[in-house]
């Protein structure tokens, strides 16, 4: 079966850094591409950060850029999300998913189509 | 950024009825649009993608369609497992942007 698992969540001070982990099992980790999805608490979703399977493309919301930096371990089957300098509003539920490509008609398109159950993380003093 | 704006952003409904909510981007994305349920307290789960492509094991009684700026996702009769919130997601640029997301309840 066909698994996400997120660990490494937790209460944090304003300033403080955290690091996520994403554990994938039941497919093969290194042939997709892997997201962090976001939710603060009472809100919508809210795309983190993206990374292609060699680690060659990482893409980020800009509110992140140059705070978190996602990264993988494919022999591992891991995700990781390293959080610093977090602030209040990166309070939320993280969510990782599976990026994968479905294709149309001659057009390959975006999906996150396998998701965790998510890991909290509360920023407060 | 791509803004993606849902409407309405919550309805009620009763059993059996049509829903119909809307997903409008804040510039052309062609079809490169799919929609998401997440039911409270659970991660959410994908639905369709290319704007009106099904995915697998999704009940017929969803449909989505549109494309450029303007998309649709249908339920054609409304059941009690759909109570959930809805959002839209562009893949045509990064960063991916969701909509704010439609809360569907039953009367």
């Amino acid at each position: 079966e066909v698994h996400l698992v997120e660990s490494g969540g937790g209460l944090v001070q304003p300033g403080g850094s955290l690091r996520l982990s994403c554990a994938a099992s039941g497919f093969t980790f290194g042939a997709y591409w892997m997201t962090w999805v976001r939710q603060a608490p009472g809100k919508g979703l809210e795309w983190v950060a993206n990374i292609k399977q060699d680690e060659s493309k990482k893409y980020y919301v800009d509110s992140v850029k140059g705070r978190f930096t996602i990264s993988r371990d494919n022999a591992k089957n891991s995700l990781y999300l390293q959080m610093n300098s977090l602030r209040v509003e990166d309070t939320a539920v993280y969510f990782c998913a599976r990026d994968s490509n479905y294709y149309d008609s001659g057009v390959y398109y975006d999906a996150f189509d396998i998701w965790g159950q998510g890991t909290m993380v509360t920023v407060s003093s | 950024a791509i803004q993606m704006t849902q409407s309405p952003s919550s309805l009620s409904a009763s059993v059996g009825d049509r829903v119909t909510i809307t997903c409008r981007a804040s510039q052309g994305i062609r079809n490169e649009l799919g929609w998401y349920q997440q039911k409270p307290g659970k991660a959410p789960k994908f639905l369709i993608y290319g704007a009106s492509n099904l995915q697998s094991g999704v009940p017929s009684r969803f449909s989505g369609s549109g494309s450029d700026t303007d998309f649709t996702l249908t339920i054609s009769s409304l059941q009690p497992d759909d109570v959930a919130t809805y959002y839209c997601l562009q893949d045509n640029n990064y960063p991916r942007t969701f909509g704010q997301g439609t809360k569907v309840e039953i009367k």
